[in-house]
């Protein structure tokens, strides 16, 4: 079993749709749940990160974190076509320097 | 004004030969990573320089070794490459009590053939 699950899609939904991202995992050391957006041909970067369990809200971006079930999600709301790109999930256990671990990443694509 | 760049951005060479990517970031970070990012997407950690010294060193072959002249600077040397190595490989900076927070730079696409 992957220490991150996250299912790679594709996910294709029409623009001003909500979208829902989902990552499972299994270390219960995890303390810090990140998502991270990456273009096609682009590095990561990251869009929402959240420290223990909890919502986040940014602007259309919501990020919940789940540590009893070991599920973390982000939600789009009012999708857009610029919001086409894949999202990964990552965790990592302490705040200090550390390997974050990743998940495999969704695909999403949102339709004009 | 790029915060975190790498050379080159395309590489292709043959099996058996030596090859080196270059990073480098303006962020004023004090720690680096190095990771490999395969066709199926999984980003995985290779190595971590925090203020020139090496903190994380995952499972990689001895062929990839990485070295940090400077705190704004991390290559990867690769030796004897093999056809499994073909992937991106990201380049990526933060401050070290914020690693949740990467910066990664735009990759280097490596095909070995």
């Amino acid at each position: 079993q992957k220490e991150v699950e996250q299912d790679p899609g594709p996910l294709s939904v029409p623009e001003g749709a909500i979208v829902s991202l989902n990552c499972t995992y299994s270390n219960s050391a995890f303390q810090y749940f990140m998502w991270y957006r990456q273009y096609s041909r682009k590095g990561p970067e990251l869009l929402m990160y959240t420290y223990s369990s909890g919502n986040k809200e940014d602007g259309r971006f919501t990020a919940q974190v789940d540590k009893s079930s070991k599920y973390i999600s982000l939600f789009i709301r009012d999708s857009q076509p610029s919001d086409s790109a894949t999202y990964l999930c990552a965790m990592g256990e302490i705040q200090g320097a550390q390997k974050l671990v990743f998940g495999q990443g969704t695909r999403l694509t949102i339709n004009p | 004004d790029t915060a975190v760049s790498q050379t080159p951005k395309y590489l292709v060479t043959q099996m058996g030969n030596d090859k080196s990517i270059k990073c480098e970031q303006n962020l004023g970070h004090d720690t680096m990573y190095w990771y490999k990012q395969d066709s199926k997407k999984f980003l995985k950690i290779m190595f971590s320089y925090n203020n020139k010294e090496l903190i994380i060193n995952e499972t990689v072959p001895n062929r990839f070794s990485p070295k940090s002249p400077d705190k704004a600077h991390l290559n990867l040397h690769i030796n004897s490459l093999e056809l499994g190595d073909s992937a991106v490989y990201f380049c990526a900076s933060s401050h070290g009590d914020r690693s949740y927070e990467q910066y990664f730079g735009p990759g280097t696409r490596l095909t070995v053939t």
